[in-house]
């Protein structure tokens, strides 16, 4: 069945430096999603990526989707407290169920 | 977007014994998950429940444990059946928006 990897599983960032999450697919995708979940809280939709090659952008927060549809990035730039949480990459490939990958758990460090 | 409850928000049981968690969407919505979430881990879906119909359960859940109802376009229910420590979890309850999905806030279940 369908697969979906995130790396990596941790993060730990100093306050205003940017990181870069990944996520790839064992398959095609018609689209792929990012959540964030927030430390005792549950997940929150970000973006979704439809096309292939498409980057979006959310504030200092870069999605992409790549040329083959089956990886995706998040890239995050100048991070604060407030990115703390555990970010998930979703994968749904046509007519299928949505897949999550593992999640990357963010720690800042002031 | 909708807005969805649960009930309860947390519980802490015995085994051997079952919990119903119910779910309530503020609209009418044609697609509904249920998902658990183990401490720590990623979100691993356990069925779609469907309106007038028998849940579609993901392989390595079951209906004898995880019973599903779904009686309006409005409400589900999932109960935990015969509980025991290992279904200490997050059991979350989704919808399907047009390019997302919602999810509710999730019942923290413990099972001693």
């Amino acid at each position: 069945g369908q697969q979906v990897m995130q790396i990596p599983q941790y993060q730990h960032v100093q306050e205003g430096e940017d990181f870069t999450t990944y996520c790839n697919s064992s398959t095609t995708l018609s689209n792929i999603q990012w959540y964030k979940q927030r430390p005792g809280g549950h997940p929150v939709f970000l973006i979704q990526l439809v096309k292939s090659g498409e980057v979006k952008k959310q504030k200092r927060l870069t999605f992409q989707f790549g040329e083959a549809k089956k990886n995706s990035s998040l890239h995050i730039t100048a991070t604060q407290t407030t990115d703390v949480g555990t970010y998930f990459c979703a994968g749904q490939a046509a007519g299928n169920k949505l897949t999550f990958g593992g999640g990357t758990r963010v720690l800042v460090k002031p | 977007s909708a807005v969805i409850s649960q009930k309860p928000s947390r519980d802490i049981c015995q085994r051997g014994t079952s919990l119903t968690i119910q779910c309530q969407v503020d609209s009418q919505v044609t697609m509904m998950f249920w998902y658990r979430q183990q401490p720590g881990q990623s979100l691993t879906l356990i069925a779609t429940a469907n309106q007038g119909s028998e849940a579609t359960y993901e392989s390595g859940f079951v209906i004898d444990k995880f019973p599903i109802s779904r009686p309006n376009l409005t409400f589900s229910t999932l109960t935990v059946s015969n509980m025991s420590p290992e279904d200490s979890s997050i059991y979350l309850c989704s919808v399907a928006g047009l390019k997302s999905q919602y999810f509710g806030p999730g019942t923290r279940l413990l099972v001693l």
